[in-house]
């Protein structure tokens, strides 16, 4: 069975454009969030969507947008890139929002702002 | 913020026991204690999770303390591929994880 699936795996940005990142979550799962990860730290909490619905939304800018499509994969948007966004954006999905057993992630997309 | 605590690194020999430790001393009732891993360049893996009794799986068994404080994530026969990032997390209600450093695993041979 595939796994969570995020494309692209790499990519280089340059400062003040805009990128757009894209998660297929697990066959029959319906909730996907979106985490940050900056070298050296844990992942941080970005966004959850359930049923296309934001679910949750973490400590990000205004910069950071997401939505989820009918066939429950998702597209995280960040705009006017700063260095800083440089990060490892991964990609979870589950049955439902706050389900008991853990979440699936993804290997991740690796954004380098230039 | 996270709501726990772990030692940045510990080191294993292969075929040995880990024992990974993890602080929650203000853990609230409802909060379950999750162990996720995430080995490098990878996304993170969960391993197991639970709520007061002590929880075993294919990949680790959890023991937790009776007050709940503290909890440890036991990799029976650890193996080079366990070498990883190891996050202890608490999860209520809520749709987030809250991810804090998390503790380096390494398993020499």
């Amino acid at each position: 069975d595939a796994g969570v699936t995020q494309s692209p795996t790499h990519l280089i940005k340059t400062r003040g454009q805009q990128v757009t990142l894209r998660c297929s979550p697990i066959s029959g799962h319906k909730s996907v969030s979106w985490y940050q990860q900056v070298l050296g730290q844990g992942p941080q909490f970005i966004f959850q969507y359930y049923e296309k619905e934001e679910r949750g939304r973490g400590n990000f800018p205004d910069r950071f947008s997401a939505r989820q499509f009918p066939n429950y994969s998702s597209e995280l948007n960040v705009n006017a890139l700063l260095l800083g966004d440089s990060a490892l954006y991964l990609c979870a999905s589950s049955w439902t929002p706050v389900q008991e057993g853990g979440y699936t992630f993804g290997s991740g997309t690796r954004l380098t702002v230039v | 913020d996270a709501k726990t605590t772990q030692p940045p690194s510990m080191d294993c020999a292969e075929g040995r026991a880990a024992n990974l430790p993890c602080n929650h001393s203000t853990i609230s009732g409802n909060e379950y204690v999750y162990w996720y891993r995430q080995i490098h360049s990878q996304g993170p893996q969960y391993i197991i999770h639970g709520l007061k009794n002590n929880e075993t799986n294919e990949m680790a068994s959890l023991i937790i303390t009776e007050d709940r404080k503290s909890s440890t994530l036991i990799l029976p026969h650890a193996t080079l591929r366990d070498t990883a990032v190891y996050y202890c997390i608490l999860r209520g209600g809520s749709e987030k994880l809250v991810f804090g450093k998390g503790m380096k695993l390494t398993v020499n041979p």
